[in-house]
């Protein structure tokens, strides 16, 4: 069952803040996040083990509550870069395999 | 180099033919994946390897094989194809382990008329 992301769609303008979510309602091992841009291929961004995790990668970075099976991925002083649609990845345990949500389109404007 | 290529890039089939995409890896990962890509449903697993010749079905499998007889190589098969598989395919890699990503390939385009 795929991961439930929210919200669909963000609209921003350079230098303001925002939040995609992700929310499972199975136990989850890990938290995966990618991005992707207009015809090409996800990017990795990173990825939480553990429960109430936080990682950072730039100005991007995100939470892992593992006893919720819920993370967080924030963006702050969005970019014009950060365009794209993010993506959760989730993993349970015992498995070796990602379902993703359907993702979250972000669009950033000057 | 990209490490993980996938062809063809682009093919046009008529239903009821089998096609082949492949994906091939210079990286030399234990894991592959196939996903395919449509509008409203993000990325949805269809099969996956975790070795050679040790595959397993995703979520979304019906209509497709897969076979790998090479680390470098997973290849992904619609038997009989139909316009419902008409999608973006992606082939992802992954080492495996706790703290490794995926690396996407740069997709397949299929239209099935």
């Amino acid at each position: 069952q795929q991961p439930v992301q929210s919200p669909q769609a963000v609209i921003l303008r350079e230098g303001e803040d925002a939040v995609i979510n992700c929310s499972s309602s199975k136990a989850l091992y890990s938290v995966h996040w990618y991005r992707q841009k207009h015809g090409e291929a996800p990017v990795f961004l990173m990825i939480l083990l553990k429960g109430g995790e936080q990682k950072g990668h730039e100005k991007i970075s995100a939470s892992f509550n593992e006893k919720k099976q819920q993370s967080s991925l924030y963006l702050t002083a969005s970019q014009l870069s950060y365009s794209g649609t993010y993506f959760c990845g989730t993993q349970r345990y015992n498995t070796d395999k990602l379902i993703f949500g359907t993702g979250t389109r972000l669009q950033v404007f000057p | 180099d990209a490490g993980i290529t996938q062809s063809p890039r682009h093919k046009v089939t008529e239903t009821g033919t089998p096609v082949t995409l492949r994906c091939h890896q210079t990286e030399n990962h234990r894991y592959m994946y196939w996903y395919r890509q449509d509008p409203g449903h993000g990325l949805r697993l269809i099969h996956y390897s975790y070795g050679v010749k040790d595959t397993d079905k995703g979520e979304v499998s019906d209509g497709y094989s897969v076979s790998r007889s090479k680390t470098e190589d997973f290849l992904l098969t619609l038997e009989s194809a139909t316009s419902s598989q008409t999608s973006v395919y992606f082939c992802a890699i992954s080492f495996g382990g706790l703290n490794y990503g995926y690396t996407f390939g740069s997709g397949t385009r299929l239209t099935v008329v």
